[in-house]
């Protein structure tokens, strides 16, 4: 079985600041964790996935993550946030190996949002 | 190419009715997720097709819940006697197999009276 805590419902950051938002999973298999984006209206994108090979993992928008296998986290940062990076992020997870069907369990998301 | 798409983009039905949501996956995806998201909620996973068959239905919440993929492409999320508890966003998923990345739909906006 697997789940995904967000800490943090709603993040507000100004425009140019460090975005960091918390993630923690708990698998009881090798997992593949994720983080999407949803902006209104739209459906989720991918923004960036880790399964199995670098820990640090580089996603799209100047997004990034790093898996901690010892602290079950897998906290998604930016360096410096601009106003488009306002939108709600999931966290989710899946199972991996033969036997899984890769369906993802995600967090409640975080919403971002950006001042000018 | 085209994304995944999915209608209606809203639905707004009376609690009893009956209702289906349709998916078009991205072509030659034979991977097929269903996952609803209720508000201030992630998505929770409903139901997965590996072709024209269900390989995991376990997400169902009841059985007034079913979704068929005849022909391995297009899916529909069929809803029984609905009710108000299942207002919600559908979101329907495609990858190229499993194990590939999940592309999602803009969803189907269920509003029960």
């Amino acid at each position: 079985a697997q789940s995904v805590t967000q800490l943090g419902s709603h993040v507000s950051v100004s425009e140019g600041a460090l975005v960091l938002l918390r993630c923690n999973y708990s698998s009881s298999v090798p997992p593949y964790l994720f983080w999407y984006v949803q902006y209104p209206n739209q459906g989720l994108q991918l923004l960036l996935k880790y399964t199995s090979a670098a820990t640090l993992v580089k996603g799209i928008n100047g997004f990034e993550a790093e898996f901690k296998k010892s602290e079950t986290s897998f906290h998604l940062t930016k360096p410096s946030a601009h106003m488009s990076d306002a939108a709600e992020y999931f966290c989710a997870v899946s199972a991996r190996g033969g036997g899984s069907n890769y369906k993802l369990t995600f967090g409640k998301g975080t919403l971002l949002t950006v001042n000018p | 190419g085209a994304g995944v798409s999915q209608t209606p983009s809203n639905k707004v039905t009376e609690k009893g009715k009956y209702v289906e949501l349709r998916c078009d996956p991205i072509s030659g995806h034979t991977a097929l997720y269903w996952y609803r998201q209720s508000l201030g909620q992630g998505p929770e996973f409903l139901i997965y097709f590996q072709g024209t068959g269900a390989a995991d239905d376990s997400g169902l919440p009841n059985d007034r819940f079913f979704a068929v993929r005849p022909e391995g492409s297009v899916s529909t999320l069929k809803i029984q006697r609905t009710e108000r508890g299942d207002s919600a966003v559908y979101l329907c998923a495609s990858s190229r197999t499993r194990g590939n990345e999940q592309f999602f739909g803009p969803g189907t906006r269920l509003t029960v009276l």
